[in-house]
Order: structure tokens, then C-alpha cells, then sequence
């Protein structure tokens, strides 16, 4: 079945740590990948995306993310986090046509100061 | 401002009742989705719509029914069939032939 799996339930990290959520999709082609940002009680916003091309894309707030098609995964680093960063953040692909997304089950990052 | 409202924030109604969220658009898309997002689910699609007058079942329609008379505008009706109606509902619009999709800023529904 086409899924998207974030292994990490919740991660703490502290401010000025660097990040890396991980997210694997499996699905027989390569899909198109999106990393969202959600902070509580609100709606999602896009952080980045991949359609094809160069690998490592850059994406809002100084997020980036690794498509790797070896290991099907896709993903999300910074390199330096700050407090405002603390929030849920949702891996998600798109496997067939119809724009119908499929969403990881998400992974809540705490910031520690 | 263009951008994806959602109407009202949070709504509460009594098991039995059917209830009917707002969702309008002002991106000029051509596609609307609904989805359903509980704690630790991640998000899930409930119905979605290519085009005006024109809607397909997501994976968890049951209990759920929607319309799309207008491009702008993608109502969604919880109906006394769906078993477990509290959650947080998401609209998203997205263009047609291209693939994001953007949020509102969602409806929680409280049913008791």
C-alpha cells in the first residue's frame, strides 16, 4: 500500500541544535514530496517541496530536505533551531495522479532553551 | 489578502444534528479537498473536487457529504451518520495541474 512513515513520534532538541526529521514513503515510482509545518490549533503551512531535479531543496524559515531514492526517504534538516520552530511537522506525497496527498502521522518538535 | 478562510473556529453541536462547515477560496484554484486530522493520524481525506459541480470520495467519506456550486466555495456536511464527528477539519485548495496544496486555518468540531 502507498505510505508515508516519520519514525519519530516527538523529537527535543535544544535552540541552536541542528534538525533532521525523517520521513520514508513507499510507493513503486518516485513521487512528489512535500514537507508541512504546523503549530498548534492552526492550519498547515508548506515548508518545501520536490517534483524532480536537483536532490537537496531549500525551502521557508532556512528548512531544506534530501531526496534519496535508494532509501525512499525525504528527509527535513536545519542546521541551526530556534525556539519558534517548536511545532508538528508533517511529511507528505503525492503517488498518483489526482493530487491526492498522502500524509505521514506527523512528528512534534520541542525546542529546549 | 488571498487566502483559504475556514468558518467558524471551533463549533459545537449536540450527537444527532448535522452540522455544516464553511470553506471559500479567493486563489482562483480549481481544486478543494477536505480532510480530517486527529491526534497522532496525521491528516486524512475526506472528499475532494477537481472542478464546479464535480466531487469524488476521499478514504473516510462515510457520514460526510459536501457541494461545489461555486469555484470559490466547498462546503462540508458531518451528517448524525458519521460515528466519531469531533475532530479538526482542514480545506485546502490547490491549482489545477499543479500539485501543493495550500490550508486554512481549519474548524474544530466538538460533538457531544
Amino acid at each position: 500500500a502507498q505510505s508515508v512513515t516519520q519514525p519519530d513520534i516527538h523529537i527535543t532538541v535544544s535552540e541552536g541544535a541542528s534538525l533532521e526529521l525523517r520521513c520514508n514513503y513507499s510507493y513503486g515510482a518516485t513521487p512528489y514530496l512535500f514537507w508541512y509545518v504546523q503549530s498548534p490549533g492552526q492550519g498547515l503551512q508548506l515548508l518545501l517541496k520536490y517534483f524532480s531535479g536537483d536532490t537537496l531543496v531549500q525551502g521557508i524559515k532556512g528548512f531544506e530536505a534530501e531526496f534519496k531514492r535508494s532509501q525512499s526517504s525525504f528527509n527535513l534538516r536545519k542546521p541551526s533551531v530556534h525556539w519558534s520552530d517548536a511545532a508538528e511537522y508533517f511529511c507528505a506525497a503525492l503517488m498518483e495522479y489526482g493530487n491526492k496527498l498522502v500524509f505521514g502521522a506527523g512528528t512534534i518538535l520541542r525546542v529546549k532553551s | 489578502d488571498g487566502g483559504i478562510t475556514q468558518s467558524p473556529k471551533y463549533l459545537f453541536r449536540k450527537e444527532g444534528q448535522n452540522v455544516t462547515l464553511s470553506c471559500e477560496q479567493n486563489l482562483n484554484h480549481d481544486a478543494m479537498y477536505w480532510y480530517r486530522q486527529d491526534p497522532g493520524q496525521g491528516l486524512r481525506l475526506i472528499y475532494y473536487s477537481q472542478i464546479v459541480n464535480d466531487f469524488q470520495k476521499g478514504d473516510i467519506a462515510e457520514g460526510y457529504s459536501v457541494s461545489r456550486e461555486k469555484k470559490e466555495s466547498f462546503p462540508l456536511t458531518v451528517t448524525s451518520a458519521q460515528k466519531n464527528p469531533t475532530a479538526f477539519y482542514l480545506c485546502a485548495s490547490s491549482i489545477a495541474g499543479r500539485y501543493e496544496q495550500y490550508f486554512g486555518p481549519g474548524t474544530r468540531l466538538t460533538v457531544t
